[in-house]
């Protein structure tokens, strides 16, 4: 498959559990990054990684944990989530950070009972 | 702070009638600015960004720096343009080198 895929599309977990959103892309790209997208607030940038290498954290809490194995690959391990992290998490990535059009994938939709 | 403002978050239009979706930024420097589309049951993806100065499925974005803003238009909406628009801005400058997502504008073309 082409393209930015994530998986899973639906995800239900209570506060104690462990869980991981996995984000995979076939483009070649270097950059790849993870939004927040919540019912009535503005698309939120969470972690950029280039070249594998995390570059930003933007004042995410360490219940979510990044991890970048290579240059195809993103996850985002979450734990002892609260209910107001329920959300869309979105997986995008680009050639690299300079060349910035995103490509984005159709989204994790996580409930935190 | 870097801000982008998208006033309206529903906008609805007749089939046919131009449309203008508002977009405001306030950045320092020379920011690069984008506007995504999400259609529905389809991912987010780019309409257009304002260096390429094109025409994308009829839609316009001209940067305005007096006023500091990137208005989307089309002279003539289509039913098919419903989404779910976001005006974003780029700033390249030093360790900004992010995108900015605007609330988004729920336009809804009526026929």
């Amino acid at each position: 498959e082409t393209g930015v895929t994530q998986t899973p599309r639906h995800l239900v977990m209570g506060m104690t559990n462990k869980k991981s959103l996995k984000c995979e892309q076939h483009l070649g790209h270097n950059a790849m990054y993870w939004y927040k997208q919540s019912a009535k607030k503005p698309l939120e940038l969470m972690f950029v990684y280039s070249l594998e290498e995390r570059v930003e954290n933007n004042s995410v809490p360490s219940r979510f944990s990044p991890e970048c194995p290579n240059s195809s690959h993103l996850f985002l391990h979450l734990h002892t989530l609260q209910p107001e992290d329920s959300a869309l998490y979105l997986c995008a990535s680009s050639q690299d950070r300079a060349k910035n059009i995103q490509y984005f994938g159709a989204g994790t939709r996580l409930s935190v009972l | 702070a870097q801000r982008v403002t998208q006033p309206e978050k529903l906008l609805s239009v007749f089939k046919g009638a131009p449309v203008e979706l508002k977009c405001n930024y306030s950045y320092s420097g020379s920011p690069e600015l984008f506007w995504y589309v999400q259609y529905s049951r389809q991912r987010l993806q780019l309409l257009l960004r304002h260096i390429s100065r094109e025409s994308i499925k009829g839609f316009t974005a001209d940067l305005n720096k007096g006023e500091t803003s990137f208005h989307l238009k089309k002279p003539f909406a289509q039913e098919e343009d419903s989404a779910m628009y976001y005006c974003a801005p780029m700033n390249y400058g030093g360790s900004q080198g992010n995108l900015i997502f605007g609330k988004g504008t729920k336009l809804s073309v009526k026929p």
